[in-house]
């Protein structure tokens, strides 16, 4: 199995700064990562698919990149709504793996 | 407005079964590949199974093939998972999941709508 990490696992911002996560892949997966937001009690939604393909109605302050191994989610501008926790997940091969997952909160 | 509605979660004891089932609206149900994916409650994400748009392609993740199946009627607009020798382990809120692909003769695996979950309990 494609076994798929995430750092850090929680992080502390303040509305405005600009975040990073990481998700680093066992094996190269090319450009086979989605990323989704959970908030509790809520269902993950899908915000970038294929690393860095925005999925819609997903507010622009979100991108993605990598390939590869290496992928990061940017939040440019952190707002009071994206406090919630983060996965990654590879879409390349059986069986689709996540990310442990970044909790974001606030500092 | 895509919706996608789970049911048939609940307590059940070791050894026991469940057929959970999700029901389909707002999209062409026909056209994409559907998932189960679990979350035990604060913890993270595991896809469970996935089938095709024509049930031509079906996977499960190791810890439960052979006792679980999915199957899909898509007149119904419907996915079910039965599961059977329920262990304490397979607990968790199990998500309905849409592909984003059409017609994707592979599951993909890119997740774009999710219902709301239904709980599963086993437990003696």
């Amino acid at each position: 199995d494609i076994q798929v990490t995430q750092s850090p696992s929680s992080l502390s911002a303040s509305v405005g700064d600009r975040v990073t996560i990481t998700c680093r892949a066992s094996h190269s997966i090319m450009t086979y990562v989605n990323w989704y937001q959970q908030k509790p009690g809520e269902a993950p939604r899908l915000l970038i698919r294929a690393a860095s393909s925005l999925h819609s109605g997903v507010p622009s302050r979100f991108s993605g990149s990598g390939s590869g191994t290496d992928f990061t989610l940017t939040i440019s501008g952190l707002q009071p709504d994206d406090f919630a926790t983060y996965y990654c997940q590879q879409s390349f091969g059986p069986p689709r793996t996540f990310g442990q997952g970044t909790k974001v909160e606030i500092k | 407005e895509v919706q996608l509605v789970e049911s048939g979660g609940g307590l059940v004891r070791p050894g026991g079964s469940l057929r959970l089932s999700c029901e389909g609206s707002g999209f062409i149900f026909d056209d994409y590949a559907m998932h189960w994916v679990r979350q035990v409650p604060g913890k993270g994400l595991e896809w469970v199974s996935g089938i095709s748009w024509n049930s031509g392609a079906i996977g499960y993740v190791d810890s439960v093939r052979g006792r679980f199946t999915i199957s899909r009627d898509n007149a119904k607009k419907s996915l079910y998972l039965q599961m059977k020798s329920l262990r304490a382990e397979d607990s968790a809120l199990y998500y309905c999941v849409k592909d984003f692909t059409q017609y994707s003769s592979n599951l993909n695996g890119d997740f774009d709508y999710w219902g709301q979950g239904t709980l599963v309990s086993v437990s003696s």
